[in-house]
């Protein structure tokens, strides 16, 4: 299976400010699935980041709010903008395994708590 | 459209007790099913997983069939132990899709 890097694993960051997650695959994968889960919630998938367009987005999430990068194959970025308290929230990456291990990968996670 | 619905927690029991956790879901066509367990300050890592109907998907102890007739694939385990404590999301993708829908999740506590 793929193995994920994301970081910061965790941040405290003022209302207004804009924090930006990083994750690193260890391979070349076609999509990269961003989630959120809030506390004491499941996972909602927030965009879907394709490497060379622009990333799909989920029903009530928005390109200017959850900016998505993608420069290339094994890495993608989002970034949480204009943050107020409702954006606290664990945010993971995700890929899709191809083969024999199918399944999904998920990053450890970041644990955003915004003051 | 797709959604996973799963028991409501919390479920505790006590080590050695049997395990359900049921999990239903109302994608059409064959969609993947899996379950993710998420321990303590960890993140989500696949438990088991099944893909075609009949299926039956096993891993440390656990396992769920995948039951078209019902769409269905309850978690069970025979035997828990504290270890075992942690929250447990059912999942599927949307048919034809690469998106993965979760359940709410289902937090489990194993006491000794």
């Amino acid at each position: 299976s793929a193995v994920i890097s994301q970081k910061p694993s965790r941040d405290i960051c003022q209302r207004g400010t804009s924090l930006t997650i990083q994750c690193q695959v260890d391979s070349q994968v076609t999509m990269m699935f961003w989630y959120r889960q809030q506390p004491g919630q499941s996972l909602t998938l927030i965009a879907t980041a394709n490497q060379g367009s622009e990333a799909t987005y989920e029903s009530g999430f928005v390109i200017d709010k959850f900016p998505i990068s993608r420069p290339n194959l094994t890495f993608s970025t989002l970034t949480v903008s204009n943050m107020s308290p409702e954006d606290s929230s664990i945010y993971l990456c995700s890929v899709e395994n191809q083969g024999a291990n199918a399944g999904y990968t998920f990053g450890s996670g970041t644990r955003l708590t915004v003051v | 459209g797709n959604s996973v619905t799963q028991m409501e927690g919390p479920v505790t029991l006590s080590e050695e007790a049997f395990l359900t956790i049921n999990c239903t879901y109302t994608a059409t066509g064959y969609p993947s099913l899996f379950w993710y367990v998420q321990y303590p300050g960890e993140g989500l890592q696949l438990l088991l997983k099944a893909t075609k109907a009949d299926d039956k998907g096993s891993n440390k102890g656990f396992e769920a069939t995948y039951r078209k007739e019902t769409t269905s694939f309850h978690l069970e385990k025979g035997s828990v132990q504290v270890s075992d404590s942690a929250v447990y999301f059912c999942a599927d993708t949307q048919g034809g899709s690469e998106k993965l829908v979760f359940g709410k999740g289902t937090k489990l506590t194993v006491n000794p």
